[in-house]
């Protein structure tokens, strides 16, 4: 399994300003997820993060509001802007590697700690 | 629309016993399925998955049975135990479309009585 390191563990922010959100992977993966939990829900995924290229959004997401980075196989960022109450959350990564080499062709998803984000 | 349903929000069981996690879905492109376990202050832990082409899948007091003609599956864990209490997610995903995305239910919190 993987090593996934996340900063900041917590935040507390005001309205109107951004945080970033760092995402670390001991080993070089695949695919990089950022999932988001909202208090009481269930995870939603906001963007599947590709490194060298713009990461790919799902519905009800978009690039202004998580602008997220994926600069190398190890490590991504996902920034909340412009932040309000409703942004409050658990900001979850996750990786995914490559099949085995025993020939898998399905793999789980290993998750991050969370990152929990309340704006005030 | 929730295509990954879990309809029973919380479940307390003895321990000992066996706890039964349901989980629904609509989306018959689903190919495969997961289950996680959460605790608090934690990101979800892998427990055990299933892919389309199998009913069941056991791994040592946990085990998935899968019903394709239901949409539904369901995660046996036996015997419970007091570190099993717990938040658990079933999720599915469309491998076969070629896309890695997850689709998670609401969870349901099991809680296991010593």
């Amino acid at each position: 399994s993987a090593v996934i390191s996340q900063k900041p563990s917590r935040d507390i922010c005001q309205r109107g300003t951004s945080l970033t959100i760092q995402c670390q992977v001991d080993s070089q993966v695949t695919m990089m997820f950022w999932y988001r939990q909202q208090p009481g829900q269930s995870l939603t995924l906001i963007a599947t993060a590709n490194q060298g290229s713009e990461a790919t959004y799902e519905s009800g997401f978009v690039i202004d509001k998580f602008p997220i980075s994926r600069p190398n196989l190890t490590f991504s960022t996902l920034t909340v802007s412009n932040m309000s109450p409703e942004d409050s959350s658990i900001y979850l990564c996750s990786v995914e590697y490559l099949p085995s080499a025993s020939g898998r062709s399905y793999n789980e998803q290993f998750f991050g700690p969370g990152t929990r984000l309340t704006v005030l | 629309d929730q295509q990954v349903k879990q309809n029973s929000p919380s479940l307390s069981v003895q321990e000992g016993r066996i706890s039964i996690l349901n989980c629904d879905y609509t989306n018959s492109m689903f190919d495969y399925f997961l289950w996680y376990k959460k605790y608090p202050a934690e990101g979800p832990t892998f427990l055990i998955s299933i892919s389309s082409i199998k009913d069941k899948n056991e791994d040592g007091r946990f085990t998935v049975f899968l019903n394709k003609s239901a949409k539904h599956l369901s995660l046996h864990i036996v015997p419970s135990q007091p570190g099993d209490s717990a938040v658990y997610f079933c999720a599915a995903s469309a491998r076969t479309s070629g896309t890695y995305k997850y689709i998670f239910g609401t969870g349901t919190r099991l809680k296991v009585l010593a």
